[in-house]
C-alpha cells in the first residue's frame, strides 16, 4: 500500500498568515493527490484534485501543487473559517490511502 | 442538490454483523462510482471500499476484506456496506460517498469524492 506522510501534524498560525501543508507519498502517484478538509464533527470537505485543480465553489485562497512524491496545499491567507483538519488522499492506486491529518490551530 | 444520507449505524457485538446503507438523490448515482470512508474516534480517514457504477469492480482495503462487502441498487439509488465479524477496531464513523473515479485511454484515474453524507457511528463492543 501506498504510505502518505504529511507534515506538520499540527500547525498554528494567524488570520492573514500564509500556510503550507506538504504531504508525501511513499511512491510516486504522478498527479493523483486529492485534498480535503475537515471541521469538527462535520464530514470532510473536497478542496483539490489531481493535486492542483480547485473544486468548483472553494475560494482561491487555496492551492495545491506538486507531482510524484511530494505535494503542497498553501493558503495564502488564512481566514477565520480555514481553521480545520487537512487531509490528503493518493488516488493512484488501491487502496486509496490517507494521510494522518494536519491541524490547523489559531495562535 | 446532492444528498448522501446514512443509516444503519448503532452498537453491536465483537463479532457481530450490521448493514450500513446511504440512499442518494439529487444526482444520477448509476453514474458514479461510490466509496465508503471511515473515521475512528479522535482519529483520522480511513478509505473503506468502493464500487463501479454497475457494481462488476469492487476494491476493499485489507483490513475489511473478505468481512465486508460493499453493494449498490441503482433502481433504489442505494449504498449498501454489510459488515461482518466486527472487531473492536471497526469502530468508526463511515460516510458514504460520490466518487469522482473515471477511465481514460491512459487508465484509471480519481477527481476526489465530491459530496459525503453526514456519516454514521458503528460502535462495537461487548
Amino acid at each position: 500500500d501506498i504510505q502518505m506522510t504529511q507534515s506538520p501534524s499540527s500547525v498554528s498560525a494567524s488570520v492573514g498568515d500564509r500556510v503550507t501543508i506538504t504531504c508525501r507519498a511513499s511512491q510516486g502517484i504522478n498527479s493523483w493527490l486529492t485534498w480535503y478538509q475537515q471541521k469538527p464533527g462535520k464530514a470532510p470537505k473536497l478542496l483539490i484534485y489531481t493535486a492542483s485543480s480547485l473544486q468548483s465553489g472553494v475560494p482561491s485562497r487555496f492551492s495545491g501543487s506538486g507531482s510524484g512524491t511530494v505535494f503542497t496545499l498553501t493558503i495564502s491567507s488564512l481566514q477565520p473559517e480555514d481553521f480545520a483538519t487537512y487531509y490528503c488522499q493518493q488516488a493512484d492506486s488501491f487502496p486509496y490511502t490517507f494521510g494522518q491529518g494536519t491541524k490547523l490551530e489559531i495562535k | 442538490e446532492v444528498q448522501l444520507v446514512e443509516s444503519g449505524g448503532g452498537l453491536v457485538q465483537p463479532g457481530g454483523s450490521l448493514r450500513l446503507s446511504c440512499a442518494a438523490s439529487g444526482f444520477i448515482f448509476s453514474s458514479y462510482w461510490m466509496t465508503w470512508v471511515r473515521q475512528a474516534p479522535g482519529k483520522g480517514l480511513e478509505w473503506v471500499a468502493n464500487i463501479k457504477q454497475a457494481g462488476g469492480e469492487k476494491y476493499y482495503v485489507d483490513s475489511v476484506k473478505g468481512r465486508f462487502t460493499i453493494s449498490r441498487d441503482n433502481a433504489k439509488n442505494s449504498l449498501y456496506l454489510q459488515m461482518n465479524s466486527l472487531r473492536a477496531d471497526d469502530t468508526a464513523v463511515y460516510y458514504c460517498a460520490r466518487d469522482r473515479k473515471y477511465y481514460d485511454r491512459s487508465g484509471s484515474h480519481q477527481d476526489g469524492l465530491d459530496y459525503w453524507g453526514q456519516g454514521t457511528l458503528v460502535t462495537v463492543s461487548s
